[in-house]
């Protein structure tokens, strides 16, 4: 167990919805990160917050969003859901914003199955 | 941009046999090179970690070699056991160091 915490686990929608991902860091972590991993894919880094602000985005569909709240967990939003977003979301955290050695923990994943 | 190819995307290996896997990032100013593996169904995981003033680390079975002039890095799996079987992700810090780039995975079987 690394510490981070998602939910829901499983999530199951259809084309159109929106939904939330919700993921809370190990104790003591300040960032957060958001990846998408879809079937046989590598990990597509999102975004990343650092102490409640925007650190670093990847590529992140105008269609989604994210914020982290003061206690640090965060949340990423996912709007005008399409077949292709089906995929498992990972959430990740890290004791700093940057640097080497900044290891990230990762969550156990959030499967979502748009219909 | 930034970006960090990875190869093979799969590799099968005999018990007991080595296994590398080799990636190459584009930018030269990242300093920071992790090693993911992700077993199937799981969640990835730091497996081992390099820094760009350190050409080699070695963890038990495990090592990685940096080459940064050539912008390489690769992974070394010695005595591979079954248990090693799994997705292997390399990555680097990107231009802003905060962001960490994967390259695509190799998915590494070892054959008892």
């Amino acid at each position: 167990d690394s510490g981070v915490t998602q939910t829901p686990k499983h999530l199951i929608t259809a084309t159109g919805q929106r939904v939330t991902l919700r993921c809370s860091p190990r104790s003591g972590d300040l960032s957060v990160y958001w990846y998408q991993q879809s079937l046989d894919q590598g990990l597509q880094f999102l975004i990343q917050y650092y102490n409640g602000e925007e650190r670093a985005k990847g590529n992140i569909l105008e269609r989604f969003s994210a914020q982290q709240f003061p206690d640090l967990h965060s949340e990423l939003n996912l709007s005008s859901l399409e077949l292709g977003d089906s995929a498992l979301y990972f959430c990740a955290s890290s004791r700093r914003g940057s640097g080497a050695y900044n290891e990230q923990f990762f969550g156990p994943g959030t499967r979502l199955t748009v219909l | 941009g930034e970006n960090v190819e990875q190869h093979p995307s799969t590799l099968s290996v005999q018990e007991g046999d080595s296994a590398v896997i080799k990636c190459t990032y584009s930018d030269s100013a990242s300093n920071y090179f992790p090693w993911y593996k992700q077993e199937l169904g799981k969640r990835p995981q730091l497996i081992i970690d390099i820094r760009s003033n350190v050409g080699e680390k070695k963890d038990q079975r495990i090592a990685v070699t940096l080459n940064k002039t050539a912008k390489h890095f690769s992974l070394h799996i010695t005595e591979t056991q079954p248990e090693d079987s799994a997705v292997y992700f390399c990555a680097a810090n990107g231009i802003s160091y905060d962001k960490v780039i994967f390259g695509p995975g190799t998915s590494l079987s070892v054959i008892p």
